[in-house]
């Protein structure tokens, strides 16, 4: 299965919001509610932000938010503070019963 | 608290064997999958496979299939990852993770760097 496709970079000044679009296919994003966003900083573990499309685990802030539209979930982050700058990938559920990411966005914070 | 402990960084040599771990605590290990995902120096993450520890049920990305075994231990409630002949294209991160639902990864190990050369 292929990657999902997402732009390789956003920025956005402190503050304003950007959106990280993610693109499926109809054997994974456009079939299940079942996609997840992680936060990568350079050199640590990924972090996951949203699950299920548009959920928050605890401790991650509001200005994160998930949706999702036929083959395609995007990431806002809202208030964007340079502490958001890292690599964001999507992840979903698939057809085969297995998962496959995005191929990652650079997040600059200018 | 939920843990999970990987194994520490390899070196090997093309054609060589390995098998890393990932050892897990602070919940009950075999009600839960557990999985592995791979990063290539400076490229994204890939979704290697899951494996659910209570049953052995192991789920591969087609594109890992036969590449890497998953297998679990659950009477230490251990994870491990093996390759039995490495290529210097197996170098990367490798990290453990636990998917909920065999979906979302919510805990991650501190990965495990694995370099293959000659």
């Amino acid at each position: 299965q292929s990657a999902l496709t997402q732009p390789p970079s956003v920025s956005g000044s402190p503050g304003q919001s950007v959106t990280i679009s993610c693109t499926g296919t109809s054997s994974d994003v456009g079939s299940y509610n079942r996609v997840s966003w992680y936060q990568q900083p350079p050199g640590t573990a990924p972090k996951l932000m949203i699950y299920e499309v548009s959920n928050r685990p605890s401790g991650v802030p509001d200005r994160f938010s998930g949706s999702k539209s036929g083959n395609t979930a995007s990431l806002t982050i809202s208030g964007l503070q340079a502490e958001d700058e890292a690599d964001y990938y999507c992840s979903s559920y698939t057809s085969s019963s297995t998962g496959v990411f995005g191929t990652g966005t650079k997040v600059t914070v200018l | 608290e939920v843990q999970l402990v990987q194994s520490g960084a390899e070196v090997k040599k093309p054609g060589e064997s390995l098998k890393i771990s990932c050892k897990a605590s602070g919940y009950s290990f075999t009600s839960y999958w557990i999985g592995w995902v791979r990063q290539m120096p400076g490229k994204g993450l890939e979704w290697l496979g899951i494996i659910f520890p209570g049953d052995s049920d192991t789920r591969y990305s087609p594109s890992f299939q036969g590449q890497v075994t998953i297998s679990a231990d659950k009477f230490i409630s251990t994870a491990y990852l093996q390759w039995s002949s490495l290529k210097a294209s197996d170098s990367a991160m490798y990290y453990c993770a636990r998917p909920l639902a065999a979906d979302y990864f919510d805990y991650w190990g501190q990965g495990t760097l694995v370099t293959v050369s000659s």
